[in-house]
């Protein structure tokens, strides 16, 4: 079974660009998460997906970053335009269904805003 | 809402040595779970382990094991016989169950396997 496959793993921008990550969840998972992971610090929560609906966005800074699960399926997240302290790992997990406790992960992106 | 917090930011032990990593969470929910996350250069986080809060008995992972103190809120991992492959960064996270807050993390703790 194939994992959460996530692209780019690296991406470096100049600042006020644009940039996108795309997300593929493990096949039959209704949930999907994406956190941001600052150099040192654990993974914090932006966004969460309950199939296609976002059911907790409190945390993305809506003035530049946006998202969207097209279908229930992949999700991309976007920033629009970077600043230098987006520079972070931006992870995405999928789990079956919103109580499941299992949330398994992919290999993030790398982001360097410079 | 929900918090964890790991104290250590890095430990070092010596191959065959047993080390534990300590994690405490605060939460007002009864119910929720708790984890243990590994996560090496590679970058994927990896569950280690986990722990329902009503139950009494500590789970445990082949040489991976728990003690969970539900009352002061302690929640501390023990890898046995460590191997140069247990050197990562480990993450202890909660989850309060309906998914509001999804999993919350500490900073974690960086455990280094010396040969």
């Amino acid at each position: 079974e194939a994992g959460v496959v996530q692209s780019p793993r690296y991406k470096i921008i100049e600042k006020k660009q644009p940039v996108a990550f795309w997300c593929n969840p493990i096949s039959g998972h209704n949930t999907l998460y994406w956190y941001r992971q600052n150099l040192g610090q654990g993974p914090e929560l932006l966004i969460r997906y309950e199939n296609e609906e976002a059911v907790d966005d409190s945390q993305l800074p809506k003035d530049r970053f946006s998202a969207e699960r097209l279908k229930g399926v992949d999700s991309t997240l976007k920033i629009q335009p970077a600043e230098l302290g987006d520079s972070a790992v931006y992870l995405c997990a999928s789990s079956l269904d919103a109580e499941s406790t299992e949330a398994f992960f992919g290999q993030g992106t790398r982001l360097t805003v410079v | 809402a929900q918090t964890v917090t790991q104290s250590q930011p890095e430990m070092s032990v010596q191959e065959a040595e047993t080390v534990t990593l300590s994690c405490t969470y605060d939460t007002s929910e009864n119910n929720y779970y708790l984890f243990w996350y590994k996560q090496p250069p590679s970058r994927q986080m990896i569950l280690v382990i986990r722990q329902e809060a009503y139950k009494q008995q500590n789970a445990t992972e082949n040489r991976f094991s728990v003690n969970f103190q539900k009352a002061a809120k302690s929640f501390s991992l023990k890898i046995s016989d460590s191997q140069l492959g247990d050197t990562a960064m480990y993450f202890c996270a909660i989850y309060s169950g309906g998914g509001a807050d999804g999993l919350t993390f500490g900073k974690g703790t960086h455990l280094i396997i010396q040969p």
